[in-house]
């Protein structure tokens, strides 16, 4: 069965930094993935996604992930970090071909001045 | 286009109590899915129907916990005897099959508490 494990449960970035969140994955094969992000009070929202392709995703905001089948990570990636950017960041996978998405345990965003 | 419609927003029990949830999805989405997502966790997944039938409930408590979506539109989630356990938040989703590569447009979600 497909799992996720995303390893930091809060991150704390500088406003204008470069931001990685990590995700590492578990799937014999190729996965579908996925980047969610849940601001308060509010349902998750994709960021962006990962079919079989490019390695190199790019996403909504200036987000973009980079997937590596070698090392089983679909890690999120900023180049520079807005306050709005504070939020709960889920990263997800989901077999090839199935319906069942796997959700980590999300990464909480602080963004400080 | 509207989004995924949930209500209430926000639901306060006594254990022993029940309570419903409903669901709007976007017009056209053939599946919809119920997630219980508790405080600090991801979601998980519920139940998921393609049309009005339920294609998995394996992670459904069979015991207390009932899901419908008798027309294949709206779907309503239904906790008999609420439990301290069951406060979470409970998020919807909807998609239409694309062949596997359907995304899942999620809903506010309602934000359930059991005193």
């Amino acid at each position: 069965a497909q799992s996720v494990t995303q390893p930091d449960a809060r991150v704390t970035v500088s406003e204008g930094a470069s931001l990685q969140l990590r995700c590492k994955y578990s799937y014999f094969g190729t996965p579908y993935l996925f980047w969610y992000v849940q601001y308060p009070r509010q349902g998750l929202q994709l960021l962006l996604k990962y079919y079989p392709g490019d390695p190199v995703v790019q996403g909504v905001n200036g987000f973009e992930a980079e997937f590596s089948k070698s090392n089983s990570s679909f890690h999120l990636r900023k180049a520079s970090v807005h306050w709005s950017d504070w939020a709960v960041y889920f990263c997800a996978v989901r077999r090839t071909g199935g319906y069942k998405v796997v959700f980590g345990s999300g990464t909480r965003l602080l963004v400080s001045p | 286009e509207a989004g995924v419609t949930q209500s209430p927003r926000y639901a306060v029990l006594q254990e022993g109590q029940a309570v419903s949830f409903w669901c709007d999805p976007i017009s056209g989405h053939d599946t919809l899915y119920w997630y219980q997502q508790p405080r600090d966790q991801g979601p998980q997944l519920l139940v998921y129907f393609r049309d009005e039938a339920v294609i998995d409930n394996s992670q459904l408590p069979s015991d207390r916990f009932s899901a419908v979506r008798p027309k294949g539109t709206n779907s309503t989630l239904k906790i008999q005897s609420a439990k301290q356990g069951d406060t979470a938040t409970y998020l919807c989703a909807s998609s239409r099959d694309w062949g596997g590569r359907d995304e899942q447009y999620f809903g506010p979600g309602t934000r359930l508490t059991v005193l």
